[in-house]
């Protein structure tokens, strides 16, 4: 079956620090792979997401690049903000098909 | 626009009591969703609904729990007698088809479950 399995939080970093939430999966075929942040009191919003091997979504100057060859799809930003504190969440969708979360990294940044 | 509206925010029940959910998609979405995100955990599909027809409620408990999507449009979820596991944050998205055959899913600000 499907599943994704996410580094276990929370990730502590200062304002400025380079951030990396590692995220692997396991799949049939070739899914769609997706970022969600939730913020404290919000529901999930998606962050960015790749469709195909060797895509690069980008958003909010987070990326992610969908590595086939290792079944990754990690999460990364140059420099964090405190604004950025939340829980982020790794997906997978096969075509047509629902989505399949990992259980979560939660980002806390201190100024 | 408006984003996908879920009424209670929060609700506390004593175990064995029932409870209702209500979810509002996004104006114009066809696919509806419900997930279980238990505390620690990411969300869980429960049921998916296109239009006001189940495509998937195959981890929905149905002993327990029931939802419907009458009109194609907003949905509720039932929860009939709660368990202490039942807590949880129950979330409610809606999607549309968008480019590369992708349903990208909106989600709402959940309703958050406390069974005691």
């Amino acid at each position: 079956g499907n599943s994704v399995t996410q580094m276990e939080g929370p990730v502590t970093l200062s304002e400025e620090a380079f951030l990396t939430i590692n995220c692997t999966y396991t799949a049939t075929g070739y899914p769609s792979l997706f970022w969600y942040v939730q913020y404290p009191g919000e529901g999930l919003q998606l962050l960015l997401k790749a469709t195909k091997a060797d895509d690069k979504g980008s958003n909010k100057g987070f990326e992610a690049t969908y590595r086939k060859e290792t079944t990754s799809f990690h999460l990364e930003k140059g420099s964090v903000q405190v604004s950025d504190s939340a829980v982020y969440f790794c997906a997978l969708s096969p075509r047509y098909s629902t989505l399949t979360f990992g259980k979560g990294t939660m980002l806390l940044v201190s100024p | 626009e408006a984003g996908v509206a879920q009424s209670p925010r929060y609700k506390i029940i004593e175990k064995r009591q029932s409870v209702a959910f209500w979810c509002n998609p996004i104006s114009g979405h066809a696919t509806l969703y419900w997930y279980q995100q238990i505390l620690g955990q990411g969300p869980k599909l429960l049921i998916q609904f296109q239009n006001n027809g189940v495509v998937d409620d195959s981890q929905l408990p149905k002993d327990r729990f029931s939802a419907e999507r009458l009109k194609g449009v907003d949905s509720t979820l039932k929860i009939q007698p709660a368990k202490l596991e039942d807590s949880a944050v129950y979330l409610c998205a809606s999607s549309v088809r968008g480019r590369d055959t992708i349903y990208e899913q909106y989600f709402g600000p959940g309703t958050r479950l406390t069974v005691t």
